[in-house]
């Protein structure tokens, strides 16, 4: 099986512009979640989504949006992008949001100049 | 906010044994896990502590105190591929998980 998916693997993205960060599971998980990750500060949660229809902020969710229309997508929209954006963007899942481990796809690494 | 920390580096030799120290301050807790993560690659599941003790995986153990808010892994045998990060994560009283910065451990010949 696939797992968890992302898409695109990197990209170079202008200052002001809009991008979305794609992810896919294939395992059913009721439970999804962003995350960043950038030296020195370890994964932070952006948003996340404990089933199909419901999302909430983590951490860090300003200059982030989030939907959650079915349970295998859960994209991550950056509406303008601004340089301290640049990060490693990690998506993940879990079969329950409260109990269970939390599977990481391959990330996103983007760059905003 | 929520308060994990371990050494940023470690350096060990292949065969060895090395131990990643992790203490935490969190608001509630319901469980530990310790992630590793090759350069340029996904976090991967390596255990799960939610009572004190000592969990044992093959080469790797896990340690847990939930009064002295610390934990462990324990990593024998050390192999060259076992250079990785690796990650605790505290999931605090909002079931969301806390990550510390990560320990780079580099295993030598």
């Amino acid at each position: 099986t696939a797992g968890i998916t992302q898409a695109p693997t990197s990209q170079i993205l202008a200052a002001g512009r809009s991008m979305t960060l794609r992810c896919t599971q294939d395992m059913r998980h009721n439970a999804m979640y962003w995350y960043r990750q950038d030296l020195g500060l370890g994964l932070r949660l952006i948003h996340y989504s404990n089933t199909a229809g419901t999302t909430g902020k983590g951490e860090v969710p300003d200059g982030y949006s989030v939907s959650r229309a079915n349970t295998d997508d859960f994209p991550l929209t950056l509406a303008s992008a601004v340089p301290s954006q640049t990060s490693v963007y990690f998506c993940a899942s879990s079969e329950a949001g409260d109990t269970d481990t939390q599977y990481f796809g391959p990330g996103t690494r983007l760059t905003v100049l | 906010g929520q308060n994990i920390d371990q050494p940023t580096e470690m350096t060990a030799t292949e065969g060895a044994i090395v131990q990643i120290n992790c203490t935490y301050q969190t608001s509630g807790f319901n469980g530990l896990f310790w992630y590793q993560q090759h350069a340029g690659e996904a976090p991967t599941f390596l255990s799960y502590n939610v009572l004190d003790g000592l969990e044992e995986k093959g080469r790797f153990s896990s340690f847990l105190s939930r009064s002295k808010g610390y934990s462990y892994l324990l990593l024998k045998e050390l192999q060259m591929k076992d250079s990785a990060s690796y990650l605790c994560a505290v999931r605090d009283g909002d079931y969301k998980l806390s990550f510390g910065a990560g320990t780079t451990v580099t295993v030598r010949a």
